[in-house]
Protein backbone atom coordinates (compact mmCIF):
# COMPACT_ATOMS: atom_id res chain seq x y z
CA UNK A 1 0.00 0.00 0.00
CA UNK A 2 1.30 3.58 -1.11
CA UNK A 3 1.92 5.68 1.51
CA UNK A 4 1.58 9.52 0.82
CA UNK A 5 1.03 11.52 3.41
CA UNK A 6 0.24 15.32 3.98
CA UNK A 7 0.69 18.01 7.32
CA UNK A 8 -0.67 20.03 8.30
CA UNK A 9 -4.23 18.12 8.22
CA UNK A 10 -5.71 21.86 8.68
CA UNK A 11 -4.19 25.25 8.90
CA UNK A 12 -5.94 28.69 9.85
CA UNK A 13 -3.96 31.92 8.41
CA UNK A 14 -4.42 35.59 8.45
CA UNK A 15 -4.98 37.14 5.31
CA UNK A 16 -1.59 38.21 3.53
CA UNK A 17 0.29 35.70 5.61
CA UNK A 18 2.47 33.31 3.49
CA UNK A 19 2.30 29.23 4.28
CA UNK A 20 3.60 26.08 3.02
CA UNK A 21 2.72 22.49 3.00
CA UNK A 22 4.03 19.28 3.15
CA UNK A 23 3.15 16.16 0.87
CA UNK A 24 5.59 13.10 1.35
CA UNK A 25 5.77 9.90 -0.59
CA UNK A 26 7.33 6.93 -2.06
CA UNK A 27 10.59 7.77 -2.92
CA UNK A 28 11.28 4.74 -5.44
CA UNK A 29 9.30 3.78 -8.75
CA UNK A 30 8.61 7.59 -8.54
CA UNK A 31 6.82 8.92 -12.01
CA UNK A 32 4.98 12.65 -11.04
CA UNK A 33 3.61 14.42 -8.05
CA UNK A 34 0.44 16.46 -8.47
CA UNK A 35 -0.80 19.08 -6.62
CA UNK A 36 -4.36 20.18 -6.20
CA UNK A 37 -6.82 22.67 -5.20
CA UNK A 38 -10.24 21.82 -3.91
CA UNK A 39 -12.84 24.27 -3.14
CA UNK A 40 -15.98 23.57 -1.44
CA UNK A 41 -19.03 22.31 -3.41
CA UNK A 42 -16.64 22.41 -6.93
CA UNK A 43 -14.47 19.96 -8.72
CA UNK A 44 -10.77 19.33 -7.70
CA UNK A 45 -8.85 21.32 -10.23
CA UNK A 46 -5.12 20.86 -11.14
CA UNK A 47 -2.25 23.37 -10.22
CA UNK A 48 0.72 21.50 -10.83
CA UNK A 49 2.10 18.31 -12.15
CA UNK A 50 5.49 17.81 -11.63
CA UNK A 51 8.37 14.80 -12.76
CA UNK A 52 11.62 15.72 -12.06
CA UNK A 53 13.94 15.63 -9.19
CA UNK A 54 13.93 19.77 -8.02
CA UNK A 55 11.14 20.70 -10.14
CA UNK A 56 10.02 24.30 -9.10
CA UNK A 57 6.47 25.34 -10.68
CA UNK A 58 4.84 28.67 -10.17
CA UNK A 59 1.23 29.98 -10.86
CA UNK A 60 0.72 33.09 -9.02
CA UNK A 61 1.23 33.38 -5.41
CA UNK A 62 1.29 29.67 -5.46
CA UNK A 63 4.45 27.75 -5.86
CA UNK A 64 5.40 24.16 -5.46
CA UNK A 65 8.71 22.43 -5.13
CA UNK A 66 9.90 18.23 -5.67
CA UNK A 67 12.16 16.49 -4.10
CA UNK A 68 11.86 13.23 -5.61
CA UNK A 69 15.01 11.16 -3.91
CA UNK A 70 13.74 12.36 -0.21
CA UNK A 71 10.33 11.76 -1.23
CA UNK A 72 8.64 14.89 -0.53
CA UNK A 73 7.18 18.22 -2.08
CA UNK A 74 6.41 21.74 -0.25
CA UNK A 75 3.54 23.84 -1.64
CA UNK A 76 3.93 27.56 -0.64
CA UNK A 77 1.40 30.38 -0.97
CA UNK A 78 2.62 33.92 -0.58
CA UNK A 79 0.35 36.63 0.71
CA UNK A 80 -2.92 34.25 1.48
CA UNK A 81 -6.28 35.85 0.50
CA UNK A 82 -9.72 34.43 1.35
CA UNK A 83 -9.86 32.90 -1.87
CA UNK A 84 -6.91 30.87 -1.53
CA UNK A 85 -9.20 28.61 1.38
CA UNK A 86 -9.71 25.23 -0.06
CA UNK A 87 -8.02 21.51 0.85
CA UNK A 88 -4.96 21.57 -1.01
CA UNK A 89 -4.32 17.44 -2.04
CA UNK A 90 -1.04 15.88 -3.42
CA UNK A 91 -1.22 12.72 -5.25
CA UNK A 92 1.72 10.33 -6.04
CA UNK A 93 1.92 9.27 -9.68
CA UNK A 94 3.92 5.36 -9.72
CA UNK A 95 3.88 3.51 -12.89
CA UNK A 96 0.84 2.12 -12.90
CA UNK A 97 -0.98 5.10 -14.56
CA UNK A 98 -3.23 5.82 -11.56
CA UNK A 99 -2.53 8.22 -8.94
CA UNK A 100 -2.71 7.92 -4.93
CA UNK A 101 -4.04 10.85 -3.31
CA UNK A 102 -3.00 11.69 0.11
CA UNK A 103 -5.87 13.50 2.45
CA UNK A 104 -5.16 17.03 1.35
CA UNK A 105 -4.47 20.00 4.03
CA UNK A 106 -7.30 22.14 4.88
CA UNK A 107 -6.50 25.98 4.38
CA UNK A 108 -8.80 28.45 5.91
CA UNK A 109 -7.43 31.90 5.29
CA UNK A 110 -9.53 34.62 7.60
CA UNK A 111 -9.76 38.17 6.42
CA UNK B 1 -19.14 23.55 -21.03
CA UNK B 2 -16.92 21.51 -22.25
CA UNK B 3 -15.66 20.12 -18.58
CA UNK B 4 -16.14 16.77 -16.92
CA UNK B 5 -19.96 15.98 -15.90
CA UNK B 6 -21.27 13.73 -13.72
CA UNK B 7 -24.89 12.57 -12.64
CA UNK B 8 -26.70 12.73 -10.63
CA UNK B 9 -25.16 15.45 -8.19
CA UNK B 10 -27.17 13.77 -5.33
CA UNK B 11 -28.24 10.25 -4.55
CA UNK B 12 -30.31 9.06 -1.51
CA UNK B 13 -31.06 5.34 -1.55
CA UNK B 14 -32.48 2.65 0.45
CA UNK B 15 -29.65 -0.26 1.56
CA UNK B 16 -30.11 -3.00 -0.80
CA UNK B 17 -31.27 -0.87 -3.88
CA UNK B 18 -28.84 -0.80 -7.04
CA UNK B 19 -27.89 2.71 -8.03
CA UNK B 20 -25.95 4.04 -11.39
CA UNK B 21 -23.91 7.02 -11.91
CA UNK B 22 -22.99 8.59 -14.88
CA UNK B 23 -19.39 10.10 -16.25
CA UNK B 24 -19.16 12.26 -19.95
CA UNK B 25 -15.71 12.63 -19.47
CA UNK B 26 -14.13 16.06 -22.13
CA UNK B 27 -14.37 14.42 -25.32
CA UNK B 28 -10.81 14.09 -26.55
CA UNK B 29 -9.51 12.57 -23.60
CA UNK B 30 -8.84 9.14 -23.57
CA UNK B 31 -8.17 8.30 -20.16
CA UNK B 32 -11.06 7.85 -17.54
CA UNK B 33 -10.93 7.52 -13.62
CA UNK B 34 -13.55 6.81 -10.86
CA UNK B 35 -12.33 7.51 -7.20
CA UNK B 36 -14.10 7.67 -3.95
CA UNK B 37 -14.12 9.83 -1.37
CA UNK B 38 -14.97 9.64 2.63
CA UNK B 39 -14.54 11.99 4.61
CA UNK B 40 -11.50 12.99 6.49
CA UNK B 41 -9.78 11.10 3.37
CA UNK B 42 -8.35 11.56 -0.03
CA UNK B 43 -9.65 10.34 -2.71
CA UNK B 44 -9.24 6.46 -3.07
CA UNK B 45 -8.92 4.96 -6.78
CA UNK B 46 -11.38 2.51 -7.51
CA UNK B 47 -10.61 2.10 -11.67
CA UNK B 48 -10.05 3.54 -15.14
CA UNK B 49 -10.21 3.08 -18.52
CA UNK B 50 -7.86 3.86 -21.55
CA UNK B 51 -10.26 4.42 -24.31
CA UNK B 52 -13.12 1.13 -23.90
CA UNK B 53 -10.72 -0.97 -22.20
CA UNK B 54 -10.99 -0.91 -18.46
CA UNK B 55 -7.15 -1.38 -17.31
CA UNK B 56 -7.08 -1.89 -13.79
CA UNK B 57 -9.59 -2.24 -10.88
CA UNK B 58 -8.59 -1.23 -7.33
CA UNK B 59 -8.78 -4.11 -4.64
CA UNK B 60 -11.93 -1.65 -3.11
CA UNK B 61 -13.99 -2.44 -5.76
CA UNK B 62 -16.12 -5.13 -4.80
CA UNK B 63 -18.37 -7.79 -6.83
CA UNK B 64 -20.78 -5.57 -6.38
CA UNK B 65 -19.28 -3.06 -8.27
CA UNK B 66 -19.40 -2.44 -12.03
CA UNK B 67 -17.73 0.26 -14.21
CA UNK B 68 -18.03 0.59 -18.22
CA UNK B 69 -17.24 2.93 -20.84
CA UNK B 70 -18.86 1.23 -23.49
CA UNK B 71 -17.40 2.62 -27.05
CA UNK B 72 -14.69 5.10 -25.26
CA UNK B 73 -16.78 8.24 -24.61
CA UNK B 74 -19.02 8.15 -21.02
CA UNK B 75 -18.91 5.89 -18.59
CA UNK B 76 -21.33 4.43 -16.24
CA UNK B 77 -20.22 3.09 -11.99
CA UNK B 78 -23.08 0.77 -10.70
CA UNK B 79 -23.41 -0.31 -6.89
CA UNK B 80 -25.84 -3.50 -6.79
CA UNK B 81 -27.32 -4.71 -3.59
CA UNK B 82 -26.19 -1.04 -1.93
CA UNK B 83 -24.44 -0.52 1.52
CA UNK B 84 -24.51 2.28 3.87
CA UNK B 85 -20.34 1.92 3.88
CA UNK B 86 -20.60 2.92 0.07
CA UNK B 87 -22.16 5.76 1.02
CA UNK B 88 -19.52 8.70 -0.40
CA UNK B 89 -18.61 11.40 -2.58
CA UNK B 90 -17.83 9.33 -5.99
CA UNK B 91 -15.34 11.46 -8.40
CA UNK B 92 -15.18 10.61 -11.99
CA UNK B 93 -11.68 12.20 -13.79
CA UNK B 94 -10.28 12.47 -17.20
CA UNK B 95 -7.16 12.95 -18.55
CA UNK B 96 -5.36 13.24 -21.94
CA UNK B 97 -2.82 10.55 -22.13
CA UNK B 98 -1.02 8.89 -18.91
CA UNK B 99 -1.10 10.56 -15.50
CA UNK B 100 2.94 11.20 -15.43
CA UNK B 101 2.48 14.32 -17.76
CA UNK B 102 -1.46 15.06 -18.10
CA UNK B 103 -3.60 16.25 -14.99
CA UNK B 104 -6.62 14.95 -14.08
CA UNK B 105 -9.49 16.71 -14.96
CA UNK B 106 -12.53 16.44 -12.19
CA UNK B 107 -16.30 16.53 -12.57
CA UNK B 108 -17.98 17.55 -9.51
CA UNK B 109 -18.96 14.13 -8.27
CA UNK B 110 -22.15 12.45 -7.02
CA UNK B 111 -22.54 12.35 -3.74
CA UNK B 112 -24.36 8.67 -2.69
CA UNK B 113 -26.20 8.69 0.52
CA UNK B 114 -27.32 4.54 1.62
CA UNK B 115 -29.72 4.72 4.26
Amino acid sequence: ILNVEQSPQSLHVQEGDSTNFTCSFPSSNFYALHWYRWETAKSPEALFVMTLNGDEKKKGRISATLNTKEGYSYLYIKGSQPEDSATYLCAFGGSNYKLTFGKGTLLTVNP
Amino acid sequence: DTGVSQNPRHKITKRGQNVTFRCDPISEHNRLYWYRQTLGQGPEFLTYFQNEAQLEKSRLLSDRFSAERPKGSFSTLEIQRTEQGDSAMYLCASSLGGSYNSPLHFGNGTRLTVT
